[in-house]
């Protein structure tokens, strides 16, 4: 057990419907980073979070949103959602600012849009 | 953050070292080498980091040149459960973790 809490750890929906993914850091973590991993591409960086606010983006969906709540869990919302976005979900939480700023991943959350 | 070069895949006998290589040549002075794992589906896994010296914790070592532009982790005695993609990254403390396409690496008994 990593320390990192993702929920659900399996999903299955529907083409157009809209899903929350819930990531729970490890205690003493304050940022929050959300990772995609489809069948054909690697693992792709979509956004991260410190201590509420958004520090950095990469390549996350319009339809796609996160945020990261007072007590620093976060939550992913995909919405609208495509084919194309059947996927594992990762969370990863840091320190941060404490020099090297390793990252602790957790188990994921696999998606499946039918 | 620099992008690094890494053999898309290696093998390995069960019991021997396995070395993998990493190249960084455009690396900033501020920026870590960090190695990470994933065995098949699980979340990636933390293996070993490091700036200018070479490190060693109870997973593995890792060796950096002296000029900093390329890098070898070491499993010194490799198991089947070390089977999996490693990936070779560097970035600085407030950069992006960016993956690449790593080394798959098999260990065969």
């Amino acid at each position: 057990d990593s320390g990192v809490t993702q929920t659900p750890k399996h999903l299955i929906t529907a083409t157009g419907q809209r899903v929350t993914l819930r990531c729970s850091p490890r205690s003493g973590d304050l940022s929050v980073y959300w990772y995609q991993q489809s069948l054909d591409q690697g693992l792709q960086f979509l956004i991260q979070y410190y201590n509420g606010e958004e520090r950095a983006k990469g390549n996350i969906l319009e339809r796609f949103s996160a945020q990261q709540f007072p007590d620093l869990h976060s939550e992913l919302n995909l919405s609208s959602l495509e084919l194309g976005d059947s996927a594992l979900y990762f969370c990863a939480s840091s320190v941060l600012g404490t020099g090297a700023n390793v990252l602790t991943f957790g188990a994921g959350s696999r998606l499946t849009v039918l | 953050d620099a992008k690094t070069t890494q053999p898309p895949s290696m093998d390995c006998a069960e019991g021997r070292a396995a070395n993998l290589p990493c190249n960084h040549s455009t690396i900033s002075g501020n920026e870590y080498v960090y190695w990470y794992r994933q065995i098949h589906s699980q979340g990636p896994q933390y293996i070993i980091h490091g700036l200018k010296n070479n490190e060693t914790n109870e997973m593995a070592s890792l060796i950096i040149t002296e000029d900093r532009k390329s890098s070898t982790l070491i499993l010194p005695h490799a198991t089947l459960r070390d089977t999996a993609v490693y990936y070779c990254i560097v970035r600085n403390s407030w950069g992006k973790l960016q993956f690449g396409a790593g080394t798959q690496v098999v260990v065969t008994p």
